[in-house]
Formats: C-alpha cells, structure tokens, sequence
C-alpha cells in the first residue's frame, strides 16, 4: 500500500542552524511534491512545490529537493529561527486528475535560541 | 482577498449524532477539498468536489458526505456520529484542481468532539 514517511521525533535545532526534514514514500508515483508547515490550531500552509522531473526549488530560505529514484525529499531551512517552529507536512501529487492530495503525518521542528 | 472560512470552530456532540460543516473557498475558487486531521492518521483526503460534482472520493465510509453549491460553498456531513470521528477537519480550496498545480489554501478547521 502506498506509505509517506516522515520522522515522527521532533527535530529539535539551535537558531541559525539548518534545518533538514525527510519524506520518504513507498509504492508511489507522484507528478509532485509540496511542502507545507502547520502551525498549532490552525490549518496547513503552501510553502512549496516541486514537480517530479525538478531536482531542487528554493524559495528564500527554503531549499526542497526530489530524488525519485531514491523517492525520497529533503526539505531544508537554512538560517533558521524560532518562528520557524511547526510542523511540517510532505504531500504527494499522483498523476491524474483532480487535487487528491496524500499527506505524510509531519515532522514538528523546534528551533530554540 | 478573504481566505477560507469554515464554521463552526468547535463542536461537541454525542454518538450516534448527526453534523454538518461548512466552508467557503476564496472568492473565484471552484475546487472545494476536505481532510480528516488525528493524531494517530494525520490528515487523510475525504472528498473534492468542483462545479457541484463529487470528482475525488478517499477511503471513508458512507456515513462522510458532501456536497457543493453553485456558488462553490461546500458541506460536509457525518451521519452516525463514532468516537473515532472526533477530528480537525479541514477544507482547502484552489482554483480548477486540475493536474497543473495549483496552491491549495487551506481554512483554520472545525475541532470536532464526539462523546
């Protein structure tokens, strides 16, 4: 069955370090990948999106890349600070129609002074 | 722009109750999702709907139902109501929702308790 694997610890980083999140997925053929963070009590927000022939988007100070051969995302956060801390959630894109979208179950980052 | 509303916030209600949920999209946006957010599943897709049509369904039973209005608000609805159902739902709206990507925006989500 299909399967999209983050890391269920909270990542717990200093600020000003990098921050890097993984999603792994199984039995999968997305047409893309997004990234979106949660905060607490409120919903997801679109951060970013990559398509599945793109090896790496950058946005600011996030960094997303796609291997689909090893089907796995980083998700990267350089320079980060405290208000980056949330939850961060993978979604997959199958090809196909509509907006079915197949979430991983978040990794909660937490950057600290 | 308004972003995406849903009502109400909160709700508690019993087993074997009845709910319905609302949602309003961003103005212009005719692809209305819902998701189901627990802790133990993370958040699952249960329904889109464009243009007052059903055009995806997730793996839910029959006692989760939806529908869209002409005027792309949407509803859902859990007859039926089980422990288990107790959840954030959250209804995300987009543009057409067609395979060429679209940013998907997401509503702050109705708490529902069922005891």
């Amino acid at each position: 069955s299909q399967k999209i694997e983050q890391n269920s610890e909270a990542l717990n980083i200093q600020e000003g370090k990098t921050a890097t999140l993984t999603c792994n997925y199984t039995n999968y053929s997305p047409a893309y990948l997004q990234w979106y963070r949660q905060d607490p009590g409120r919903g997801p927000v679109f951060l970013l999106l990559i398509r599945e022939n793109e090896k790496e988007k950058r946005k600011e100070r996030l960094k997303v890349t796609f291997d689909t051969t090893l089907k796995q995302s980083l998700f990267h956060i350089t320079a980060s600070q405290p208000a980056d801390s949330a939850t961060y959630l993978c979604a997959l894109h199958p090809t196909g129609g509509g907006n079915k979208l197949t979430f991983g179950t978040g990794t909660q980052l937490k950057v600290e002074l | 722009k308004a972003g995406v509303t849903q009502t109400p916030r909160y709700l508690i209600k019993t087993r074997g109750q009845q709910v319905t949920l609302s949602c309003s999209p961003i103005s212009g946006h005719r692809s209305v999702s819902w998701y189901q957010q627990t802790p133990g599943q993370g958040l699952q897709f249960l329904f889109e709907y464009f243009s007052e049509t059903q055009r995806n369904k997730g793996n839910f039973p029959g006692r989760f139902s939806g529908r869209q209005f002409s005027n792309s608000r949407s509803e859902m609805n859990v007859s039926t109501l089980e422990l288990g159902d107790s959840a954030l739902y959250l209804c995300a709206s987009s543009l057409w929702g067609t395979e060429v990507q679209e940013t998907q925006y997401f509503g702050p989500g109705t708490r529902l308790l069922v005891l």
